[in-house]
């Protein structure tokens, strides 16, 4: 289907990890991407994989991407209260020029 | 400071009303994007161009939705008639595609139809 697939919500306490879940459709995806959107903003992206990749580290964020179940999951080491916002896992879609599609975001909310 | 520009950051309008939000996407890139964010229906592709032409618009409604790049600095997305379950934020996001197709969010259009 056309759907990228995310969980809409996940709570954690301070100082805990979190994982956020994606499942996308397209095999021919070269770039998997996390976006981070505050409040009243627009998202940024936060870090991209690239698919012939398993894994990627920056800093507290690590990227997990199983390309046979088209998974893709991002962990937040340490969460902080500021780390509250709602994630969105995209694929963009080179059969189809590249069309970037998004899921349709995380909810994290971080409890002191 | 290269930034994609929205506008305006608020709309409110009457059902039947005309709507047009603009996004001057930054310059250099290649391929701009429309989304449309709700509650229900998350972040939604409307609408998106390369090189200023469209390349697909099958996420718009067609017979109230259009959407026009008339240069390289102004992309423009309109509604009319408007109707209330229009009522979303609009996201212009701008890229230069190869493989990588990081796109840049501008801030968005809230519009609400009464």
């Amino acid at each position: 289907g056309e759907d990228v697939e995310q969980s809409l919500f996940l709570s954690v306490r301070e100082g805990d990890s979190s994982v956020i879940n994606c499942t996308y459709t397209d095999s021919s995806s070269t770039y998997l991407y996390w976006y981070k959107q505050e409040p009243g903003a627009g998202l940024q992206l936060l870090t991209y994989i690239f698919s012939n990749m398993d894994m990627k580290q920056d800093q507290r964020l690590t990227v997990l991407l199983n390309k046979k179940d088209k998974h893709l999951s991002l962990r937040i080491a340490d969460t902080q209260t500021g780390d509250s916002a709602i994630y969105f896992c995209a694929e963009a879609r080179m059969d189809s020029s590249y069309k970037l599609i998004f899921g349709s975001g995380t909810r994290l909310l971080v409890r002191p | 400071d290269a930034r994609v520009t929205q506008t305006p950051r608020d709309k409110v309008t009457e059902m039947g009303q005309e709507v047009t939000m603009r996004c001057q996407p930054i310059l250099g890139h290649n391929t701009v994007f429309w989304y449309r964010q709700t509650m229900m229906q998350g972040l939604e592709l409307l609408a998106y161009f390369r090189n200023r032409a469209p390349l697909d618009d099958s996420g718009m409604p067609k017979d109230r939705f259009s959407a026009e790049m008339p240069d390289a600095t102004l992309a423009t997305l309109k509604i009319q008639p408007s109707e209330p379950r229009d009522s979303a934020v609009y996201f212009c996001a701008s890229a230069w595609t190869g493989e990588n197709t990081e796109a840049f969010f501008g801030q968005g259009t809230r519009l609400t139809v009464v």
